[in-house]
């Protein structure tokens, strides 16, 4: 069965613009999750959700934002970036639970905020 | 504040060597996870251990948990190109909502 893909792979913004990025589960996975992945934090949980509602929220602040779609499609949007907000933006499904169960990851999106 | 700490950070070997790998924390966990990330790409998760003193066997790949479950090592047995990338572990938060990962080992493994 088809992965899990992420869009866009590649994206360049400009300090105090928006992006939103998204991200299709695998087929029948209900529990999508996000994370930043940056070289000196590593990975790190941003928020999931589960029948399009946050189920649980990392410590980030509110310019970080998601949502969920009927097709359990996700979108991730960050608001008035900074240059801190470079990072690779992974989002992994599941079944139900991210912990229960093993989670599959996307290849990400690059973001790079100048 | 639940930490994993892997050591070490960077690994670089000759095809052929054996290594090791280390995931520790202060904190009991009820089950870690081990991931293996290659560039380009999204982590793929390995193994789950969850009891102590369990030890799992993935072909070259051997995965123990610690008996008091704060810990968890990999060793890989005649290391080969293909091992080459970034070793991630992680545990569930005491909350139970989350997974909480390790900065993880990079390694690179040269013919």
């Amino acid at each position: 069965k088809a992965g899990v893909t992420q869009t866009p792979r590649y994206l360049i913004k400009t300090r105090g613009q928006q992006v939103t990025l998204s991200c299709s589960p695998i087929s029948g996975h209900r529990s999508v999750s996000w994370y930043q992945q940056t070289p000196g934090q590593g990975l790190q949980f941003l928020f999931e959700y589960f029948s399009e509602t946050q189920r649980n929220k990392g410590n980030f602040p509110g310019r970080f934002s998601g949502r969920q779609f009927s097709n359990s499609r996700s979108e991730m949007n960050v608001s008035t970036l900074e240059l801190g907000d470079s990072a690779l933006y992974l989002c992994a499904s599941s079944l139900d639970r991210p912990t229960g169960r093993e989670q599959y990851f996307g290849p990400g999106t690059r973001l790079t905020v100048t | 504040t639940q930490l994993l700490e892997q050591s070490p950070q960077f690994l670089s070997i000759q095809e052929g060597e054996n290594l090791t790998v280390y995931c520790n924390s202060s904190s009991v966990f009820s089950s870690l996870q081990w991931y293996r990330q290659e560039p380009g790409e999204g982590p793929v998760l390995l193994v789950t251990v969850v009891t102590g003193g369990e030890v799992k066997k993935l072909k070259r790949l051997t995965f123990q948990f610690g008996d008091a479950r704060k810990d968890s090592s990999l060793h890989i047995t005649a290391a080969q190109p293909g091992d080459t990338g970034l070793y991630l572990c992680a545990g569930v938060n005491q909350a139970g909502t989350a997974l909480i990962f390790g900065k993880g080992t990079t390694l690179s493994v040269s013919s």
